[in-house]
């Protein structure tokens, strides 16, 4: 099976950066994916590793290291708005079908 | 216009009764999931489905079976409604391949209270 783990609660301040970790155990690997969610919402893709490195997407960054399991999302610049919970999800190898973290919840003090 | 819609948005019943959910995608997607979120928001997979096969989790109870009579609906049954299955459901669709599969688009959800 798979499994993940990451924080369940960070706070930071607004305009900061903040990092939300991700390590995972799984058989086979195809990538990392993160999702936001908004207290309410649904689920909402955010960005996708599939090998070693950094993606950037404006303020949102996303890095892998598959020889270390791990990964984070980065968000520079902090608005009000990032509070939210943000899940980690991989894709173990052979099946395309994600499994999600327990999610961090994510505080944005003003 | 709505990539991924669920209905009813909200569902209250009585334990023991039958309901069902109802999931529709417009993105041209292969793929359908249900997902039930608890109240603790851990998203665990139900079910999986494409035109080739269904995947099920098999910690799902038997009581909950997908339905799809096309590849744009994935509708959600569930029979003898017991106090655990309260949470929010969550239809989903992606492409059918690695890189595709990770690029998920969610409905709504539908928030069940069972009484």
């Amino acid at each position: 099976g798979q499994s993940l783990e990451q924080p369940s609660e960070v706070t930071a301040v607004e305009g900061a950066i903040v990092q939300i970790n991700c390590t995972y155990q799984t058989s086979g690997f195809y990538g990392l994916s993160w999702y936001q969610q908004h207290d309410g919402g649904a689920p909402t893709f955010l960005s996708y590793n599939a090998l070693d490195g950094l993606e950037e997407t404006g303020r949102f960054s996303s890095f892998l290291s598959r020889s270390d399991s791990y990964g984070y999302l980065l968000l520079q610049e902090l608005q009000m708005k990032d509070s939210a919970s943000y899940f980690c999800a991989v894709q173990p190898g052979g099946s395309y079908i994600p499994t999600f973290g327990r999610g961090t919840s994510l505080i944005v003090h003003p | 216009d709505t990539a991924v819609s669920q209905t009813p948005k909200y569902l209250v019943t009585q334990m023991g009764n039958d309901k069902s959910i109802k999931c529709e995608q417009n993105l041209g997607h292969d793929t359908m999931y249900w997902y039930k979120q608890d109240s603790k928001k851990f998203l665990k997979i139900m079910f999986s489905y494409n035109n080739k096969e269904l995947i099920i989790n098999e910690t799902v109870p038997n009581r909950f079976s997908p339905k799809s009579p096309d590849k744009a609906h994935l509708n959600l049954h569930i029979n003898s409604l017991e106090l655990g299955d309260s949470a929010v459901y969550f239809c989903a669709s992606s492409q059918d391949s690695s890189s595709g599969g990770a690029l998920q688009y969610f409905g709504p959800g539908t928030r069940l209270t069972v009484l």
